[in-house]
């Protein structure tokens, strides 16, 4: 069945820039699909950052746009994120995850904490 | 502030019925069939419910609905069962320049 892994980091310094990959496995992102990322700060909601379809086009939460950047490599698999100056509001935990349609989230990673402290 | 606004609880005893409301604009929710629900233990990643407003996807009980009526959706949960007790959120896509937005999340306690 299809799966998905987050990595990177689990602790990134105030200013510096927070990099995760999330591998796919069990289906080729290349096929088709959106892919997403969403977060979830320590007791708070979900906040979407952003979504890539399989052939690059990117969608990002207009709120994050000016810091962020999502990535699909398809001979790996696997599609990234990466955002810029990050605070400590950047704190969070990271799911990446499969999109049908738009807004349908439908296959989930099991999320990885990232915390933005010096 | 969270652009879909959710109630922050709910609660309902085993056996009863429940309505989660989500409410967003003419811009989001009113604009299209394009929203969701998840439910999410403590500690675990969300898990889709329902897609396009009604739709259940394979393996979700039938005991979950959902529905839309102007800029407001609206999940059910009937049959109320312990397994239930989660926190909830509402998603919708909101047009090419917003594109997909949230809601705050409901805690459902069963009572």
């Amino acid at each position: 069945q299809v799966q998905l892994q987050e990595s990177g980091p689990g602790l990134v310094k105030p200013s510096e820039t927070l990099s995760l990959t999330c591998a796919v496995s069990g289906y080729s992102i290349s096929s088709g699909y959106y892919w997403g990322w969403i977060r979830q700060p320590p007791g708070k909601g979900l906040e979407w950052i952003g979504s890539i379809y399989h052939s690059g086009s990117t969608y990002y939460n207009p709120s994050l746009k000016s810091r962020v950047t999502i990535s699909v490599d398809t001979s790996k698999n696997q599609f990234s994120l990466k955002l810029s100056s990050v605070t400590a509001a950047d704190t969070a935990v990271y799911y990446c995850a499969r999109v049908v349609g738009r807004d349908a989230f439908d296959i989930w990673g099991q999320g990885t904490m990232v915390t933005v402290s010096s | 502030q969270s652009a879909l606004t959710q109630p922050a609880s709910v609660s309902g005893s085993p056996g009863q019925s429940i309505t989660i409301s989500c409410t967003g604009t003419s811009s989001d929710v009113g604009s299209y069939n394009l929203v969701s629900w998840y439910q999410q233990h403590p500690g675990k990643a969300p898990k889709l419910m329902i897609y396009e407003v009604s739709k259940r996807p394979s393996g979700v009980s039938n005991r979950f609905s959902g529905s839309k009526s102007g800029n407001t959706a609206s999940l059910t949960i009937s049959g109320l069962q312990a397994e239930d007790e989660a926190d909830y959120y509402c998603c919708s896509y909101a047009g090419s320049s917003t594109w997909v937005v949230f809601g705050g999340g409901t805690k459902l306690t069963v009572l």
